[in-house]
């Protein structure tokens, strides 16, 4: 069955650019018509959605995110990617790669990896 | 703040049902699927509940979930200690201030 992983530095520098990874296993990223998502959660919050990319390359992002997200997608690697600039405190969360099944305007989320704390500090 | 709103906390005892519901509008429950995760303390979400009353595989039909204009409901019955976890509902916004994909507050269950 399909498994996700997310990895990267878990601590980011405020004002510069986190970058994540997700490498999926047990199946292409190509295969089927999936959206790949990435979500995170605050610590003792709840969940934000940040966006997706179809492996076409067309992405969705939330507006309130959107002019610091960029995601991508590497097939030949059966990953794809998240990067958040200009980062803050307030981006200090557990980040979430997930796969989407849905379609243009319907999504649920499954499965999930196991996230990753990224922390934003000095 | 999240656009779906669901009660911070249910409880009850072993064996028995809670309900969990979840609260928008046209611009989101109203006109889209909803879906729902469970998350255990520590863990990743797992889904529940896609297209608004469907169990992936693996899934008990303990759980359960079903949609009216524009609230969603998650049923969970024979209540379990293991049910103890923060639940989210999530669907698709067209507003333009949220979305596309919001998830609601989160409700924490607590078996008694």
């Amino acid at each position: 069955q399909v498994q996700l992983q997310e990895s990267g530095p878990g601590l980011v520098k405020p004002s510069q650019t986190l970058s994540l990874t997700c490498t999926v296993s047990g199946g292409s990223i190509s295969s089927g018509s999936y959206y790949w998502s990435w979500i995170r959660q605050p610590a003792g919050k709840g969940l934000e959605w940040i966006g997706r990319i179809y492996t076409s390359g067309s992405t969705n992002y939330n507006p309130s995110l959107k002019s610091r997200v960029t995601i991508s997608v590497d097939t030949s690697k059966n990953q794809f990617s998240l990067k958040l600039s200009s980062v803050t405190a307030a981006d200090t969360a557990v980040y979430y790669c997930a796969r989407d099944p849905g379609t243009t305007v319907r999504s649920w989320f499954d499965p999930w990896g196991q996230g990753t704390l990224v922390t934003v500090s000095s | 703040q999240s656009v779906l709103t669901q009660p911070p906390s249910v409880s009850a005892a072993p064996g028995q049902k809670v309900t969990i519901s979840c609260s928008g509008s046209s611009s989101n429950i109203g006109n889209n699927y909803v879906s729902w995760y469970q998350q255990l303390p520590g863990t990743a979400p797992k889904l529940l509940i896609y297209d608004n009353n469907k169990r992936p595989s693996g899934i008990p039909d303990r759980f359960s979930g079903s949609k009216s204009g524009t609230s969603a409901t998650l049923g969970i019955t024979g209540l379990q200690t293991g049910d103890e976890a923060d639940y989210y509902c999530g669907t698709w916004d067209s507003s333009l201030s949220a979305g596309p994909y919001v998830f609601g507050t989160g409700t924490k269950v607590t078996v008694l």
